[in-house]
């Protein structure tokens, strides 16, 4: 199927662990983006890439590790997941540099 | 700071009313984003402009870019508009994305 697919939907981890949340696009959009979502903060980009291996930070990149070897994927890692991580993240994906034409369902991350 | 303000954080209406959600931003832009985000939490992008006026259906987004303000109007609200909308800036380099906190919104039969 078409579109842009997460996952798992929910995770429930432990302190310390290394969790990767995946995002999979279908239409071979040249941007993905990786955001996170809190009450009161709104959402926050973590990380966009442009293109198969080139990344960059967002506002809130701390504790997350990307990679993207190829176009369609973009994983995100958290290396030793900590509390404060437990969020909902959404990936998004476009074709030109705006903020993610095309979201994800999202992944709602609860670290205990 | 909040780069990105939006009024009112929640809003109920009756069925059929014209709704208005603003949005204010601070810094510099090369475009604005209104999304809407469902009970569900699946997020859809609504408008990206960068100048004046653009209308969808019911949907009409207008922006100002000397105020730096932007407005979303709904015309003849219905309970499937209960959402979250959400105004978004984007800035001059990739990472320059900042979001407002949205506006819950509320349609009562």
């Amino acid at each position: 199927d078409a579109g842009i697919t997460q996952s798992p939907r929910y995770k429930i981890t432990e302190t310390g662990r290394q969790v990767t949340l995946m995002c999979h696009q279908t239409w071979s959009h040249s941007y993905m983006f990786w955001y996170r979502q809190d009450l009161g903060h709104g959402l926050r980009l973590i990380y966009y890439s442009a293109a198969a291996d080139i990344t960059d930070k967002g506002e809130v990149s701390d504790g997350y590790v990307v990679s993207r070897s190829k176009t369609e994927n973009f994983p995100l890692t958290l290396e030793s997941a900590t509390r404060s991580q437990t969020s909902v993240y959404f990936c998004a994906s476009s074709s030109g540099l705006v903020l993610g034409a095309f979201f994800g369902q999202g992944t709602r991350l609860t670290v205990v | 700071k909040n780069e990105v303000e939006q009024s009112p954080q929640n809003l109920t209406a009756q069925e059929g009313e014209f709704i208005t959600i603003n949005c204010s931003y601070s810094v510099g832009i090369s475009a604005l984003h209104w999304l809407q985000q469902h009970p569900g939490g699946g997020i859809v992008s609504l408008f990206m402009l960068s100048s004046g006026k653009k209308k969808h259906g019911r949907l009409i987004a207008t922006i100002n870019i000397q105020e730096k303000h932007s407005s979303l109007h709904i015309t003849a609200s219905h309970p499937r508009d209960s959402a979250v909308y959400i105004c978004a800036v984007a800035g001059w380099t990739g990472n320059q994305f900042y979001f407002g906190t949205g506006t819950s919104l509320t349609v009562i039969p």
